[in-house]
């Protein structure tokens, strides 16, 4: 069955300092792949998605994050973490069923930036 | 440019009494909607999605169900709320053939 798992419930970095978000997926195709981020009582943002072509993907807000097959991984990453930054951070995967729209969604990884 | 509502915002209702959530996009034609609940710690978990207007799919057996009327409205209800139907909920969009979803603001949920 597809699955997500951040592994990081909660993560908490210097500002300043570089971010690494993990995301371990099981599917049995390629996936599409995605990061949001959400920040407190609000909707979630795209930052950043993967369908095909170049591993290695730019995103807003400076974050990037890599496909790497042999791994199932998809992390998240910032080289200077803004205390802005702060949020909870989702990865997701999918489709779940071929032909729809359904995802899956990790259960996500909340960032806390010092100042 | 494409928007997405979602009204209330915030709501809190006794056990028993019914619910109505609305949700409305703008600038597009023929979205994909979805609602979702978030539960603290728990990710999201995709409720319903609709690919047209009066087809809905349902993802998990529950105390909700969701319309349709038009092509840019979603609805999400329920009869007599529960307090497990607390929580956040989310609705979201999707253009069919790209695959990225795009969330409104959400609604807070607090069954009383």
């Amino acid at each position: 069955a597809q699955s997500v798992t951040q592994p990081d419930i909660h993560i908490t970095v210097s500002e300043g300092a570089s971010l690494e978000l993990r995301c371990n997926y099981s599917y049995g195709a390629t996936p599409y792949l995605f990061w949001y981020v959400q920040s407190p009582g609000q909707g979630l943002q795209l930052l950043l998605k993967y369908f095909s072509g170049d591993t290695l993907v730019q995103g807003i807000k400076g974050f990037e994050a890599e496909f790497k097959r042999s791994q199932s991984s998809f992390n998240l990453r910032k080289p200077s973490v803004h205390w802005s930054d702060a949020a909870e951070y989702f990865c997701a995967v999918g489709p779940s069923t071929s032909g729809t729209y359904k995802y899956i969604f990790g259960t996500g990884t909340r960032l806390k930036v010092l100042a | 440019s494409q928007t997405i509502h979602q009204w209330p915002a915030t709501l809190v209702q006794p056990v028993g009494s019914p619910l109505s959530l609305e949700c409305t996009v703008e600038g597009t034609s023929n979205p994909n909607l979805y609602w979702y609940r978030q539960a603290a710690g728990r990710g999201l978990q995709l409720l319903f999605y609709s690919v047209g207007i009066g087809q809905i799919s349902s993802e998990v057996p529950q105390n909700l169900s969701a319309s349709r009327p038009q092509d840019r409205q979603f609805i999400l209800s329920s009869k007599k709320l529960l307090l497990s139907d607390s929580g956040f909920y989310l609705c979201a969009w999707s253009v069919t053939g790209t695959y990225e979803q795009y969330f409104g603001p959400g609604t807070r949920l607090t069954v009383t």
